[in-house]
């Protein structure tokens, strides 16, 4: 069963630009979150979708989006780049039961993808 | 707010020693905890989860965790470190939608 998967995996952009991220989950999950992961602010959570509906957002100013399509795949996308959005992005899928949306409780993390904001 | 504290960024310990990481957290309800291994340029994998019951709990690669309410803490610990644990360790606490993530801890394992 494949992982994951997320594209880029790295990527420079500079300031004031906008970028995008992708992010499969593994075949049947249909929740996906994004968390952001730096060395000075550690692993925080941006937001999480379930059946193409964001269910929850963390603290993060209205630059950083995200999207999920029918089959389950996401998208974040950040606009007009600062120095301080250099970080991981990691994307989690997990399976949520069809009756109560409710996810099981495990994450399964992709690899990453590395932004560097110059 | 939810919070959880990994007081040690980094602890070393010699293979074949055992290893206990300390994780304390903050909530307003009935924890869902959780301990996840990172590896450099990886991703985290998750090693073990405590939802309800006994609350010793056992993951993979022989690591297990503990919880007590009473400390509010959730200790993750191994009897025999191996080279190949060297990695960060992070405990998480929240719902099911909703991660929150200590700082991390680094473990390096000495020959």
């Amino acid at each position: 069963k494949a992982g994951v998967t997320q594209t880029p995996r790295y990527l420079i952009k500079t300031r004031g630009q906008q970028v995008t991220l992708s992010c499969s989950p593994i075949s049947g999950h249909r929740s996906v979150s994004w968390y952001q992961q730096t060395p000075g602010q550690g692993l925080q959570f941006l937001f999480e979708y379930f059946s193409e509906t964001q269910r929850n957002k963390g603290n993060f100013p209205g630059r950083f989006s995200g999207r999920q399509f029918s089959n389950s795949r996401s998208e974040m996308n950040v606009s007009t780049l600062e120095l301080g959005d250099s970080a991981l992005y990691l994307c989690a899928s997990s399976f949520s039961p069809r009756t109560s949306g409710r996810n099981t409780g495990e994450l399964f993390f992709g690899e990453g993808s590395r932004l560097t904001v110059l | 707010a939810q919070s959880v504290t990994q007081p040690d960024i980094h602890i070393t310990v010699s293979e074949g020693a055992s290893l206990e990481l300390r994780c304390n957290y903050s909530y307003g309800a009935t924890p869902y905890l959780f301990w996840y291994v990172q590896s450099p340029g990886q991703g985290l994998q998750l090693l073990l989860k405590y939802f309800s019951g006994d609350t010793l709990v056992q993951g993979i690669k022989g690591f297990e965790a503990e919880f007590k309410r009473s400390q509010s803490s959730f200790n993750l610990r191994k009897p025999s470190v191996h080279w190949s644990d060297a990695a960060e360790y992070f405990c998480a606490v929240g719902d099911f939608q909703k991660l929150v993530f200590g700082t991390g801890t680094r473990l390096l394992v000495s020959p």
